[in-house]
């Protein structure tokens, strides 16, 4: 239980076009998803929270407005990058927080996506 | 800012018992200990976590300190497929936030 899958596993965008990354909690509910950036030789860097219904909380630093996170349902978020640029290339992974009660083993536990690597040309 | 910190990397030899220390100093009193292991370009597995006891599951052991300043991740016989960055997060009580630290990179030698 508790699987959470990312779409696609690997996109490569040219430099200015938008692509859009998908997170799935598969056999559970997710209250709060999460969405982390990682560089090469680096650790995850958490980029928002999202909850479902509501506006994502977004981390110092990050862009909003260049980082869309739509938390449409109890089982799906997506992360659009718009006007991707190279530096943008990374390892994008989400993570799901499921509902409090409801098999977890406990209330901060996240389950994590497979990744998504993201490359601008 | 990460609320944990770990050794950068350590070798342990196959078959052996790898010790992985974490310290977090400012653990608040309803705060759990996770530790999540990454293998190349996948995303984080868990491994275990902990409150104040000691706990233990298939894959580890988890060691925490009675004052909770600090815990040891313990992998009783370490196998080549263990080379991974292991890193230990503590809960942020109230946000469900993980602030990753920059983990350790455990390499296991055969």
């Amino acid at each position: 239980g508790a699987v959470v899958s990312q779409h696609p596993s690997r996109v490569i965008c040219k430099s200015g076009t938008s692509v859009k990354i998908e997170c799935r909690s598969l056999d559970f509910q997710a209250t709060t998803m999460f969405w982390y950036r990682q560089f090469p030789k680096q650790s995850l860097m958490l980029m928002a929270t999202s909850n479902e219904g509501s506006k994502a909380t977004y981390e110092q630093g990050v862009e909003k407005d260049k980082f869309l996170i739509n938390h449409a349902s109890l089982t799906l978020s997506t992360l659009t990058v718009t006007s991707a640029h190279p530096e943008d290339s990374s390892f994008y992974i989400c993570s799901a927080r499921e509902r409090t009660g409801e098999g977890t083993r406990t209330p901060y536990e996240q389950y994590f996506g497979p990744g998504t690597r993201l490359t601008v040309t | 800012d990460a609320k944990t910190t770990q050794p950068p990397s350590m070798d342990c030899a196959e078959g052996r018992a790898a010790n992985l220390p974490c310290n977090h100093s400012t653990i608040s009193g309803n705060e759990y200990v996770y530790w999540y292991r990454q293998i190349h370009s996948q995303g984080p597995q868990y491994i275990i976590h902990g409150l104040k006891n000691n706990e233990t599951n298939e894959m580890a052991s988890l060691i925490i300190t009675e004052d909770r300043k600090s815990s040891t991740l313990i992998l009783p016989h370490a196998t080549l497929r263990d080379t991974a960055v292991y890193y230990c997060i503590v809960s942020t009580s109230g946000t469900y936030k993980y602030i990753f630290g920059t983990g350790t990179r455990l390499k296991v030698l055969a």
